[in-house]
């Protein structure tokens, strides 16, 4: 079983739709999760940072951790086709570290 | 742009051979990290490094090596290439860890072995 589980879809949803992305998780130690965008054939980047439990908001983005449940998500609000990437869930047990453990990602498609 | 340069971008090499993957981290990050991303095996950790020592390791083969110089730019090296090392291999930079746990990607290398 992997640490880190993601459904790698495809999802395909039409624009303005909320989109509901999820990981769960097996290991109790990691406190510092993160989402990435990664689009085709580029480097993943950063688009949501939490520590520990609890909602962050930021835009049309929320990400949700619930430590109780080894469960996080991320939600898209009016969803738009340049929302159309892979959405990687990251996590890490110690800050200085900085050992992140991925999801598979999944392939988001936003049709106009 | 995130600041992180990896060189050569595309790779294409014969089984047994080795090569080095170049990185430059964002300017006054001192750590670089390599991670690799296969299809099947998804978006893997391999090492760290912070201001040219080793932090952690995570699933890097034997047969792979890294190292970050004075300077801060870091290489990888893959030896006794295999099929199943074609990959996107992508070096990644953070500042002190104070600054929390921003992580920048670069573009990758894509290694083709044939």
């Amino acid at each position: 079983q992997k640490e880190v589980e993601q459904d790698p879809g495809p999802l395909s949803v039409p624009e303005g739709a909320i989109v509901s992305l999820n990981c769960t998780y097996s290991n109790s130690a990691f406190q510092y999760f993160m989402w990435y965008r990664q689009y085709s054939r580029k480097g993943p980047e950063l688009l949501m940072y939490t520590y520990s439990s609890g909602n962050k908001e930021d835009g049309r983005f929320t990400a949700q951790v619930d430590k109780s449940s080894k469960y996080i998500s991320l939600f898209i609000r009016d969803s738009q086709p340049s929302d159309s990437a892979t959405y990687l869930c990251a996590m890490s047990e110690d800050q200085g570290a900085q050992k992140l453990v991925f999801g598979q990602g999944t392939r988001l498609t936003i049709n106009p | 742009d995130s600041g992180v340069t990896q060189t050569p971008k595309h790779l294409i090499t014969a089984t047994g051979q080795r090569v080095t993957l170049r990185c430059s981290p964002r300017s006054g990050d001192l750590s670089v990290y390599w991670y690799q991303q296969s299809l099947d095996q998804g978006l893997q950790f391999l090492i760290q490094y912070y201001n040219g020592e080793e932090r952690a390791k995570g699933n890097i083969l034997e047969r792979f090596s890294a190292q970050q110089f004075p300077d801060l730019h870091s290489e990888l090296n893959l030896s006794s290439l295999e099929l199943g090392d074609s990959a996107l291999y992508f070096c990644a930079s953070s500042g002190r860890p104070s600054s929390g746990n921003t992580i920048y990607f670069g573009e990758g290398s894509w290694l083709t072995v044939v």
